[in-house]
């Protein structure tokens, strides 16, 4: 249990669907991001969100739109994706103006597969 | 660019030690983390570097030259629990964190 928990685990959508990823975190941290992971690839950072503002999209294409209501709860809403989003989709939170910058909290993930 | 390198698989003997290596070339250095994830897993938190030399964590030691670029993930005594990927991960002047692929490492008995 690392405080970071995300729904759902799994995901099997088509390519008009409209989905949504949860995250939740239960520590108190005030940044939240979503990274992708591809089997044998380095992490992929896809956004940041700090204090509740967005302050990273690292290029991400628009069928990926993030959401951040408050500091404990993000989103990530998916529509029209392709068969190259397959993937295991990473949230993680982390407390700014920690004694280990980059010291991150994630969750276990929700794995995509886009038919 | 920036980047990171680490071998994609190792394979090691329970009870032995293991070494798994990570270079990297980035703009600037904040630090060097070495994240452990079993499969099916969240990645956790294993060590920090910021500075040159060795951290010992119990089993685990986790060394660092910035000089060279360089970095070591040290596991001792290991057991079958320790089969997992341990991905590197260095803070770039951006703070940024600049991931290595992984390395899967294979314990057997």
């Amino acid at each position: 249990e690392t405080g970071v928990t995300q729904t759902p685990r799994h995901l099997v959508m088509g390519m008009t669907n409209k989905k949504s990823l949860k995250c939740e975190q239960h520590l108190g941290h005030n940044a939240m991001y979503w990274y992708k992971q591809s089997a044998k690839k380095p992490l992929e950072l896809m956004f940041v969100y700090s204090l509740e503002e967005r302050v990273e999209n690292n290029s991400v294409p628009s069928r990926f739109s993030p959401e951040c209501p408050n500091s404990s709860h993000l989103f990530l809403h998916l529509h029209t994706l392709q068969p190259e989003d397959s993937a295991l989709y990473l949230c993680a939170s982390s407390q700014e103006e920690s004694s280990v910058p980059g010291e991150l909290f994630f969750g276990e993930g929700s794995r995509l597969t886009v038919l | 660019g920036q980047n990171i390198d680490q071998p994609t698989e190792m394979t090691a003997t329970e009870g032995a030690i293991v070494q798994i290596n990570c270079t990297y070339q980035t703009s600037g250095f904040n630090g060097l983390f070495w994240y452990q994830q079993h499969a099916g897993e969240a990645p956790t938190f294993l060590s920090y570097n910021v500075l040159d030399g060795l951290e010992e964590k119990g089993r685990f030691s986790s060394f660092l030259s910035r000089s060279k670029g360089y970095s070591y993930l040290l596991l001792k005594e290991l057991q079958m629990k320790d089969s997992a990927s341990y991905l590197c991960a260095v803070m770039d002047s951006n703070y940024q964190l600049i991931w290595g692929a992984g390395t899967k490492l294979i314990i057997k008995p």
